[in-house]
C-alpha cells in the first residue's frame, strides 16, 4: 500500500511564526503535491513539485514556500503565518498519472 | 483553464437506494480521470480511476462512466448504505508541464438508515 505520511496531524501557531509541515512518502514517487482545502472553495493546488530541488507554483503559492531535498519528502514552509492560512492541508505524492493523498493537516493560526 | 463542476453539492437519500453523482469539464483533452472519497477531518482515498481511453470502471457497487466527448463523468452507488456517507471528489488530470489534477467541489452524500 502507497504511504504518504503528514507529520502532523492538528498544530495551534501564532501570527508571525514560521511554520513547517512535512510529507514523506515510501512509493518513490517523482511527483508530489500540496494542497490546501477550504469551505466553499475545495482543493487549491499552492505547491508542486516533479523532481528532487524542483517546484512549482500552483494556484495559490503566495505566503507558501516548499523544499525538496530528497525526493521521498516535500516540505511546505508558511514563513510568517497569517489568520487566512487556518486550513486543513494536503499533501499528495504519485507516479505520472495518478495521485495518492496523506491525511491532512490542520492548522491554525491564532 | 479546466474547470470541474459537480452536482449536486449535497444530497440526502434513504438507504438502499441508488443514486447517481455528476462531474463535468470544460476541456476534453483530459489524460484520465479519478473518483475519491473524503470521510471528515480526513484525506481523500481513491475510489476509481479512469483512462482517458476507458469508457467505464467498476468497483464492487461503484461504477464510474466516462464521456470524453461530453466533457462528463458519473459514479453511480448501487444499494447505498450508511456507510456511503462522506464526500465525492472528481478531479481530471490533464497533461501539460505540471501534471496537475484540477478537482470538483465535491458531492456531500448523507445515506439515513
Amino acid at each position: 500500500d502507497v504511504k504518504v505520511t503528514q507529520s502532523s496531524r492538528y498544530l495551534v501557531k501564532r501570527t508571525g511564526e514560521k511554520v513547517f509541515l512535512e510529507c514523506v512518502q515510501d512509493m518513490d514517487h517523482e511527483n508530489m503535491f500540496w494542497y490546501r482545502q477550504d469551505p466553499g472553495l475545495g482543493l487549491r493546488l499552492i505547491y508542486f513539485s516533479y523532481d528532487v530541488k524542483m517546484k512549482e507554483k500552483g494556484d495559490i503559492p503566495e505566503g507558501y514556500s516548499v523544499s525538496r531535498e530528497k525526493k521521498e519528502r516535500f516540505s511546505l514552509i508558511l514563513e510568517s503565518a497569517s489568520t487566512n492560512q487556518t486550513s486543513m492541508y494536503l499533501c499528495a505524492s504519485g507516479p505520472v498519472n495518478t495521485i495518492y493523498f496523506g491525511e491532512g493537516s490542520w492548522l491554525t493560526v491564532v | 483553464k479546466q474547470e470541474v463542476t459537480q452536482i449536486p453539492a449535497a444530497l440526502s437519500v434513504p438507504e438502499g437506494e441508488n443514486l447517481v453523482l455528476n462531474c463535468s469539464f470544460t476541456d476534453s483533452a483530459i489524460y484520465n480521470l479519478q473518483w475519491f472519497r473524503q470521510d471528515p477531518g480526513k484525506g481523500l482515498t481513491s475510489l476509481l480511476l479512469i483512462q482517458s481511453s476507458q469508457r467505464e470502471q467498476t468497483s464492487g457497487r461503484l461504477n464510474a462512466s466516462l464521456d470524453k466527448s461530453s466533457g462528463r463523468s458519473t459514479l453511480y452507488i448501487a444499494a447505498s448504505q450508511p456507510g456511503d456517507s462522506a464526500t465525492y471528489l472528481c478531479a481530471v488530470f490533464i497533461r501539460n508541464a505540471g501534471n496537475m489534477l484540477t478537482f470538483g467541489g465535491g458531492t456531500r452524500l448523507m445515506v439515513k438508515p
